[in-house]
């Protein structure tokens, strides 16, 4: 049971350059997450999705954009990256409900040049 | 502004004393969550206290919430070394409609050292 896997776990980009970051969940969860953690910052949510083809935005949504096709995938990219979404990207899930746990990936290292 | 505030940010302490860390919000909320990141790894959940909770243990971890000063504070008891890591507490808001599709807001972190 792998739980949340995240692809790359590393990449260095060119400013203007596109890429997408792949998350996947093994536990059958309904809602997914993305977060990006800066120095001094806690983790600031991107976006989320509540279940296969849907997502909405969270705190700081600018310069991304997401796909949920498929219920245990959950896709971040990036369309023009810049140097200020240099950052460390967690993927998260959870199962149904308001509250819970929510189960992290080992995060995905960026750097935008 | 953050919604999470933790304090301290920094906390180094020798193997075998306590820990003690707190977190201050602003807004109401329905849980809130404590969870501990060891350098480089993702995030791994330790504890969940509910709004109507006052204080939960599991283990060495003892939380406790009082929601008239929105204030939690996270104890690790008999800290050994392998306690080092970031701890972040998370809360979750009362969404509106009452749904809030789980969505947590992290504080900054208190980064714990324990010398052995």
């Amino acid at each position: 049971n792998a739980g949340v896997t995240q692809t790359p776990k590393f990449r260095v980009l060119k400013t203007g350059q596109s890429m997408t970051l792949l998350c996947a969940q093994d536990m059958n969860h309904e809602y997914m997450y993305w977060y990006r953690q800066d120095p001094g910052m806690g983790l600031r949510l991107i976006h989320y999705s509540v279940g296969e083809g849907t997502t909405a935005k969270g705190e700081v949504p600018d310069g991304y954009n997401v796909s949920r096709l498929k219920k245990q995938n959950f896709l971040l990219g990036l369309e023009s990256a810049a140097p200020s979404q240099t950052s460390v990207y967690f993927c998260a899930s959870k199962g149904e409900g308001n509250t819970g746990e929510l189960f992290f990936g080992e995060g995905s290292r960026l750097t935008v040049l | 502004s953050q919604q999470g505030e933790e304090d301290p940010q920094a906390l180094s302490i020798q193997e075998g004393e306590n820990a003690t860390m707190n977190c201050s919000y602003k807004t109401s909320i329905n849980n809130l969550q404590w969870y501990r990141q060891n350098s480089g790894r993702g995030l791994v959940h330790l504890i969940l206290i509910r709004s109507n909770e006052r204080e939960k243990h599991s283990g060495r971890l003892r939380v406790t919430l009082d929601t008239s000063k929105k204030s939690s504070s996270l104890l690790i008891t008999a800290s050994r070394a392998a306690d080092t890591a970031s701890y972040f507490c998370a809360t979750g808001l009362v969404g509106a409609g009452g749904t809030s599709y789980g969505k947590l807001t992290f504080g900054q972190g208190t980064i714990l050292t324990v010398h052995p």
